[in-house]
């Protein structure tokens, strides 16, 4: 089973500010890799998947980056609608596995 | 528009067992893969179960491998989950989620909105 790691666990920002979410595999994922945001009492949604490739809809301001073992989550410029936990989850092998979640924090 | 909506949820004594279902509508049901993701505050997000579009082949967690089926009726836009066994730690949040592709699931680009199982030791 392929382990995956984000840190932080919690990331004060303030609204503007750009921040940078990190999510390690504990093997070689390739770019099989997905991005959800998740508000509270709502479901996941997807923002990115193949590492980098943004979902239908969401803001330019979402990227994301890496391959390998080692991938980024970046919101540039962070807006009120963004402070929420972030998850990662490979779809490299069975099963797919989830990150334990970056929660965004207003600073 | 793609929507899906969980039902079968609730109260349940552990040993006992609950039929989740996944109604979904707004897309071609028959030509995507689906699968059951649970979450717990204590464990975060959990992939349990995927099925193909054709219902053929099923993936399954070791967690609930012998103990969870999942399935599907594809003339009903339906996605279900049976879970026998039941014990205190299956206690979640149940979500249907629709897959990427019909085969394998990669992403999940649509869920449901949730189905709370509980269940009493």
């Amino acid at each position: 089973e392929i382990a995956m790691t984000q840190s932080p666990a919690t990331l004060p920002v303030s609204p503007g500010e750009r921040a940078t979410l990190s999510c390690r595999a504990s093997q070689s994922v390739s770019t099989d890799l997905a991005w959800y945001q998740q508000k509270p009492g709502q479901a996941p949604r997807l923002l990115i998947y193949g590492a980098s490739t943004r979902a239908t809809g969401i803001p330019a301001r979402f990227s994301g980056s890496g391959s390998g073992t080692e991938f980024t989550l970046t919101i540039s410029s962070l807006q009120s609608e963004d402070f929420a936990v972030y998850y990662c989850q490979q779809y490299k092998n069975w099963p797919r596995t989830f990150g334990q979640g970056t929660k965004v924090d207003i600073k | 528009e793609v929507q899906m909506l969980e039902s079968g949820g609730g109260l349940v004594q552990a040993g006992g067992s609950l039929r989740l279902s996944c109604a979904a509508s707004g897309f071609t049901f028959r030509s995507y893969a689906m699968s059951w993701v649970r979450q717990t505050p204590g464990k975060g997000l959990e992939w349990l179960s995927t099925i193909g579009g054709s219902g053929v082949s099923t993936y399954y967690a070791d967690s609930v491998k012998g103990r969870f089926t999942i399935s599907r009726d594809n003339s009903k836009n339906t996605l279900y989950l049976q879970m026998n066994s039941l014990r205190a730690e299956d206690t979640a949040i149940y979500y249907c989620a629709r897959g990427s592709d019909e085969y394998y699931h990669f992403w999940s680009d649509y869920w449901g909105q949730g189905t709370l199982v509980t269940v009493s030791s």
